[in-house]
């Protein structure tokens, strides 16, 4: 089975640019997470989807990140306008989102990992 | 609202020497769901372990860990550290719903 995919896998953006990220979650899951990673920050959450309704948009992040999901196999996290202090590594994960053996058990894509210049 | 709190922000050992990395938690729900992710070098979190039940000790790969309600802890355990389990660990938290509360992470560096 195919787990969850990301790409690019790497991006650099000029300050000021509009960049958009990329994720194919696992096949049948019904959630879909976004975050931020940093060494100082750790995981923060950036949105939470179910079943491709957007259920959390972190309060912090709203103003120039945007993420969405076209479908339930494909969502995208639109950054505009990119800023120095974005970067960062961006991991998607999907989780089965129902009760029983798996409850809450996220799997994580490879993350993009992103310099803003 | 909920949030878990690793207070170490790095732990370095010699091979051998027991692990432990500390993870309480806050949430009003009484039934927590308890997890710790582990992450290596240049690869994404995967879960290494996860409880929901109080006082029952879980295992994998060596590691383990025992929810206690009454101290809100999930703290992460192993006998012998191994070099390969130089790693950063997430403990997270769950509660009835599908979202995970991260704690800021354990940095684990385990020398020769």
């Amino acid at each position: 089975d195919a787990g969850v995919t990301q790409t690019p896998r790497h991006e650099v953006a000029e300050k000021g640019q509009t960049i958009i990220l990329k994720c194919e979650p696992v096949s049948g899951h019904n959630d879909l997470f976004w975050y931020r990673q940093t060494k100082i920050q750790g995981l923060e959450l950036l949105s939470y989807f179910r079943s491709k309704s957007l259920m959390e948009d972190g309060g912090a992040f709203k103003d120039r990140f945007k993420a969405e999901m076209l479908n339930s196999s494909f969502s995208t996290l639109k950054i505009q306008p990119t800023e120095p202090k974005d970067s960062a590594v961006y991991l998607c994960a999907s989780s089965l989102g129902s009760w029983g053996d798996n409850y809450a058990e996220q799997f994580f894509g490879p993350g993009t990992r992103l310099t803003v210049l | 609202g909920d949030s878990v709190t690793q207070t170490e922000g790095l732990v370095t050992l010699t091979e051998g020497l027991p692990v432990m990395l500390n993870c309480t938690y806050q949430t009003i729900y009484s039934n927590p769901f308890l997890f710790w992710y582990v992450q290596h070098l240049n690869e994404s979190p995967r879960l290494l372990l996860k409880s929901f039940t109080d006082n029952k000790r879980t295992e994998h790969q060596g590691f383990h860990a025992t929810l206690h309600k009454s101290s809100s802890s999930f703290h992460l355990q192993k006998s012998s550290a191994q070099l390969s389990d130089s790693a950063l660990y997430y403990c997270a938290l769950s509660n009835m719903g599908y979202k995970l509360t991260f704690g800021t992470g354990t940095s684990l560096l385990v020398d020769p």
